[in-house]
């Protein structure tokens, strides 16, 4: 059992570049979602969704897109990468029906934009 | 809007002892989730501790335990016989009732906890 896993660990982007961090979880999971993290703010929502064909805007939403065509895969989209997009990304997710109340993380993505 | 603050940025603990990390949390629900979760180095989020909010237990996990206080908003972390592999980074977090967009986790902004030998 994988849990929840994210592609790649590590990445360098330029400015303007853009790029795709994949996350895929066998759980059957309905929730899942990216937050970032960044020094003295915590973990911040970004996106999430409720089920395949369903998703929301997070806290800091701008500059990120996301889709969600099955129940297993949730990737977060990078149209055109900035310095402040600079962080250590999370997907997590949770099974709403069992509702045990943890989210479970993936390993984390650290992205930097130079 | 739901938030949690964590007002102690650094802390620090012989090892054997006792360090309680706290948390103070925003809702205008009755009922909802609170967990601390432990970032190592390896950034991985590891869930310490759960409580739900309709239970007045407070919860315990072996060396953690947390007091649970509703009506102040405060939950915090007690942490028991420290050991050096308890240093690292620990969340607050805060969850609504079940449901849609209440599922989100809110992070206050994290404690750094040193054990010093």
């Amino acid at each position: 059992n994988a849990g929840v896993t994210q592609t790649p660990k590590f990445q360098v982007l330029k400015t303007g570049q853009s790029m795709t961090l994949q996350c895929a979880q066998d759980m059957n999971h309905e929730y899942m979602s990216w937050y970032r993290q960044d020094p003295g703010m915590g973990l911040r929502l970004i996106h999430y969704s409720v089920g395949a064909g369903i998703t929301d805007q997070g806290e800091v939403p701008n500059g990120y897109n996301v889709s969600r065509s099955t129940t297993e895969d949730f990737p977060l989209r990078l149209l055109s990468a900035a310095p402040s997009q600079t962080s250590v990304y999370f997907c997590a997710s949770l099974r709403t029906v069992a509702n045990t109340g943890e989210l479970f993380f993936g390993e984390g993505s650290r992205l930097t934009v130079l | 809007a739901q938030t949690v603050t964590q007002s102690q940025p650094e802390m620090s603990v012989q090892e054997a002892e006792t360090v309680t990390l706290s948390c103070t949390y925003d809702t205008s629900e009755s009922d909802y989730y609170l967990f601390w979760y432990k970032q190592p180095p390896s950034r991985q989020m590891i869930l310490v501790i759960r409580q739900e909010a309709y239970k007045q237990q407070n919860a315990t996990e072996n060396r953690f335990s947390v007091n649970f206080q509703k009506a102040a908003k405060s939950f915090s972390l007690k942490i028991s016989d420290s050991q050096l592999g308890d240093a690292a980074m620990y969340f607050c977090a805060y969850r609504g009732p079940y449901g849609g967009a209440t599922n989100k986790l809110i992070f206050g902004t994290g404690t750094l906890l040193a054990v010093q030998p």
